[in-house]
């Protein structure tokens, strides 16, 4: 168990709607990223936050968002789902802010938009 | 041309066996190399981590950086069924803060 929490696991929805996924980070760790996981793309990053404040940003849809509240766990937000946004998305953790630190996957959740 | 090319399998070994898998990639700035495993259904959890050329071993695992021709390998010897896994090459570096650069991954099934 990485200790990375991550809901819902499953989550089925319809083309056009919004959906919000949580993390919630390994105890102590301060930096969040979220990265998306499909067949044909492999693990791609769309962006970290490290206590609260936006820090990299990789291959995200302006459809998309994200946010660190205060106690550290972070939402993703998608909106104007299409068919291509079904994935796996990915939430992972670390303690320190920097690309070394090794990262705590949690489990996914596996979005189906229809 | 891709950043990082990795072999894409899938491999199937017998248990006992000796599997080489390998990623290459073109971005010099890459600093730090990395392996993670992806069981099923399951988060990629850390295998091994390095960031000088040469081979680094934990175990029945040997990570090896090449950085004159872009090359990094996992050797596996005495492969065990609780192997079977993908197996995804990270590179971390350059400008990009906060961002790893992940391969395909390599499906490998190890059966009896």
């Amino acid at each position: 168990d990485s200790g990375v929490t991550q809901t819902p696991k499953h989550l089925i929805t319809a083309t056009g709607q919004r959906v919000t996924l949580r993390c919630s980070p390994r105890s102590g760790d301060l930096s969040v990223y979220w990265y998306q996981q499909s067949l044909d793309q492999g693990l791609q990053f769309l962006i970290q936050y490290y206590n609260g404040e936006e820090r990299a940003k990789g291959n995200i849809l302006e459809r998309f968002s994200a946010q660190q509240f205060p106690d550290l766990h972070s939402e993703l937000n998608l909106s104007s789902l299409e068919l291509g946004d079904s994935a796996l998305y990915f939430c992972a953790s670390t303690t320190g802010s920097s690309y070394n630190s090794p990262l705590h996957f949690g489990n996914g959740t596996r979005l189906t938009v229809t | 041309q891709k950043e990082v090319e990795q072999d894409p399998g899938p491999l199937s070994v017998p248990e006992g066996a000796i599997v080489s898998l390998n990623c290459t990639y073109s971005n010099s700035a890459f600093q730090y190399f990395m392996w993670y495993r992806q069981y099923s259904r399951k988060g990629p959890e850390l295998l091994m981590y390095t960031y000088s050329s040469g081979n680094k071993e934990d175990g029945r695992f040997t990570a090896q950086v090449d950085k004159s021709s872009k090359y990094i390998s996992l050797f596996i010897r005495d492969s065990q069924s609780s192997d079977s896994a993908t197996y995804l090459c990270v590179f971390a570096g350059g400008t990009s803060y906060g961002k790893l650069t992940f391969g395909q991954g390599t499906i490998l099934t190890v059966h009896p």
